[in-house]
């Protein structure tokens, strides 16, 4: 099994503050997704990212995949309350069919 | 174009029933995937079905089961209900398995909140 780790776990700041949340494996990535999850909804694709030292902006989210295809970044600047909601990464590894999540980090962007 | 629909959206059970979930994906999309998700364990893969056969299956006891119709539309079944299967149940779905020319972008739906009591 792959383990895919996220940090920090939790995150509350205010409005207008950046920040960058992790994601890291052991192990190298076919490829990378992004998700966001709202409360009561499922998550939504926000981007994948491919080769290794890609950089892909979302409007204030920008997203980095590691030279080495083993840890991946985002990044919001000027975070709003409409950020908050659960970030997940979900890795697809070489040699397995299906992608492996982490545990997420929680954003709560207040005011 | 629709995204994919699960019903019910809230479920109550008491432990030792079961429960029958259902999924329609995407107009398009073959290939379906079953997640559960809970506070502590984050989303955990059940199982992937894909043109009506079960592709790959988690490490999930064998209450869990699950199916594809001829149309893509899927349904999961949990027999003999416990309290610690009380989570959100997502379904997802995707053009196909990579092999098969899709990729594992996954598309999910709102998915089905079950309370076992």
């Amino acid at each position: 099994t792959q383990l895919l780790e996220q940090s920090p776990q939790f995150l509350s700041i205010q409005e207008g503050e950046n920040l960058t949340v992790y994601c890291n494996s052991s192990s190298v990535f076919s490829s990378l997704q992004w998700y966001r999850q709202e409360p009561g909804e499922g998550p939504v694709l926000l981007v994948t990212v491919v080769t290794g030292g890609e950089v892909k902006k979302l409007k204030r989210l920008t997203f980095q995949f590691g030279d080495a295809r083993k840890d991946s970044s985002l990044h919001i600047t000027a975070a709003q309350p409409g950020d908050t909601g659960l970030y997940l990464c979900a890795g697809d590894f070489a040699g397995y069919s299906t992608l492996t999540f982490g545990k997420g980090t929680m954003l709560l962007v207040s005011p | 174009k629709a995204g994919v629909t699960q019903t019910p959206r809230y479920l109550i059970k008491t432990r030792g029933q079961q429960v029958t979930l259902s999924c329609s994906p995407i107009s398009g999309h073959r290939s379906v995937s079953w997640y559960q998700q809970t506070p502590g364990q984050g989303l955990q893969f059940l199982f992937e079905y894909f043109s009506e056969t079960q592709r790959n299956k988690g490490n999930f006891p064998g209450r869990f089961s699950g199916r594809q119709f001829s149309n893509s539309r899927s349904e999961m079944n949990v027999s003999t209900l416990e309290l610690g299967d009380s989570a959100l149940y997502l379904c997802a779905s995707s053009l196909g398995p990579k092999r098969s020319g899709g990729s594992n972008e996954q598309f999910f739906g709102p998915g089905t909140r079950l309370t076992v009591l």
